[in-house]
């Protein structure tokens, strides 16, 4: 059974688009994030969610929306996806302050 | 501000030879400390952490990791390492004081044979 789920593993788009990514997991966690990997491998917090409360909103730009519409799920919607954009988004869930599991990624790449 | 230094950008060592992947932070009070490895393409992985108690933490697939407290430092180490070892390596950092974890930049391990 897979334990952190995203889809789509592989997202090819045009700028300007709008799209959206999906998390799942079930391990019970409490706690969900959104992680972004540039093309040097350097990794950043997006977003982390509590109990669907969010928790963590680094600074990114309101083109982007996370939702959780329950624990086990948190879902990342793109407005208006730009050249910058591109990257693989990872989510993470973990027990509150716990040992993160991530997800398998999604490439996403803006043409 | 708080931060994790992975002084290296990439670490090349022979098959069955001694590795160390070093890890240093600047983060107020005691930290959690973790290491995480990602394969390519693949997501990340947890490989161990220390919280508290022995300085020698024991994790997967062989790794360890040697906490110094008077040197802020973390390093990840094997005794002999493997081909399969060559991946990605992260290190992180938790104060006590919030969820978040601060990343290193990550170190590019290659085993050769």
């Amino acid at each position: 059974d897979t334990a952190v789920s995203q889809t789509p593993k592989y997202l090819v788009t045009q700028m300007g688009n709008d799209k959206s990514i999906k998390c799942e997991q079930n391990l019970g966690h409490d706690t969900m994030y959104w992680y972004k990997q540039d093309s040097k491998k350097f990794l950043k917090i997006m977003f982390s969610y509590n109990n669907k409360e969010l928790i963590i909103n680094e600074t990114v730009p309101n083109r982007f929306s996370p939702k959780s519409p329950d624990k086990a799920h948190l879902n990342l919607h793109i407005n208006s996806l730009e050249l910058g954009d591109s990257a693989v988004y990872f989510c993470a869930s973990s027990q509150v302050a716990g040992d993160q599991y991530f997800g398998p990624g999604t490439r996403l790449l803006v043409l | 501000a708080q931060s994790v230094a992975q002084p290296e950008d990439q670490v090349n060592v022979a098959e069955g030879n001694p590795l160390t992947v070093k890890c240093t932070y600047s983060v107020s009070g005691n930290p959690y400390l973790f290491w995480y490895v990602q394969y390519p393409n693949r997501g990340l992985q947890f490989l161990l952490k220390y919280i508290t108690g022995d300085n020698l933490v024991k994790g997967s697939y062989g790794f360890e990791a040697e906490f110094n407290k008077s040197q802020t430092s973390f390093h990840l180490k094997k005794p002999s390492a493997l081909v399969s070892d060559s991946a990605l390596y992260f290190c992180a950092v938790r104060p006590q004081s919030n969820y978040q974890l601060i990343w290193g930049a990550g170190t590019k391990l290659i085993i050769k044979p």
